[in-house]
């Protein structure tokens, strides 16, 4: 069974840094691209960015560009969304998904940014 | 580069059929294929429906998508109340090199 866990909700402060996982069990996981996707309180669905995880080429949406970097650790399955400086707008649920389209979803990981 | 448009609302009984619009702002969409999500509260998005109208394993045939010209339509037919749900419409953008979501639609079964 094709599975993508992610690991659990963070409540953090402006200008902290964040690694958040996602895991991925039941398939090849250098077959399909991974993904991130942003859904704000009430808001939809935003794309972040893509990896490929054979090689870790990545590439971002321009309005994500610069503010997150994705990256895999092949040896565990498991890809990452990280931020080096967070602001009060990053908080949002983040998704991952595996490309393409975007056929499995982790169960996100909800991320607030307050002081 | 494109905005997908869908209508924040659409409503129907149980047993009817609805239809859910996703409207592109530009012919820049081409020939990319259109994916259709469902988001019920409090949980991830699930794929319906992959390159304009087939269906993954498991998505019963009450679920249809087509796709002519800008405008992507996705189908339900004998709504249940299980269909309670937002529904999004996806496509790739070439020129952004990113994945472009719609709005996103809340469809309530009455």
């Amino acid at each position: 069974e094709v599975q993508l866990v992610q690991s659990g909700a963070e409540v953090k402060k402006p200008g902290e840094s964040l690694t958040i996982s996602c895991k991925t069990s039941g398939y090849s996981f250098t077959t399909y691209w991974i993904s991130w996707v942003r859904q704000m309180p009430g808001k939809g669905l935003e794309y972040l960015g893509k990896i490929d995880p054979t090689d870790s080429y990545t590439t971002y949406s321009p309005s994500f560009q610069g503010h997150v970097i994705i990256s895999v650790d092949k040896s565990i399955s498991t890809a990452y969304l990280q931020w080096r400086s967070l602001q009060a707008s990053d908080t949002a649920m983040y998704y991952c998904a595996r490309l393409s389209p975007f056929d499995m979803w982790g169960q996100g990981t909800m991320v607030i940014v307050s002081s | 580069q494109f905005v997908l448009t869908q209508p924040p609302s659409v409503s129907a009984a149980p047993g009817q059929k609805v239809t859910i619009s996703c409207s592109a702002s530009s012919s820049s969409i081409g020939n990319n294929y259109v994916s259709w999500y469902q988001q019920v509260p409090g949980t991830a998005p699930k794929l319906l429906i992959y390159d304009n109208n087939k269906r993954p394993s498991g998505i019963p045939d009450r679920f249809s998508g087509s796709k002519s010209g800008t405008l992507a339509t996705l189908g339900i037919t004998a709504l249940q109340t299980g269909d309670e749900a937002d529904y999004y419409c996806g496509a790739w953008d070439d020129s952004l090199s990113a994945e472009v979501f719609g709005g996103g639609t809340k469809l309530t079964v009455l």
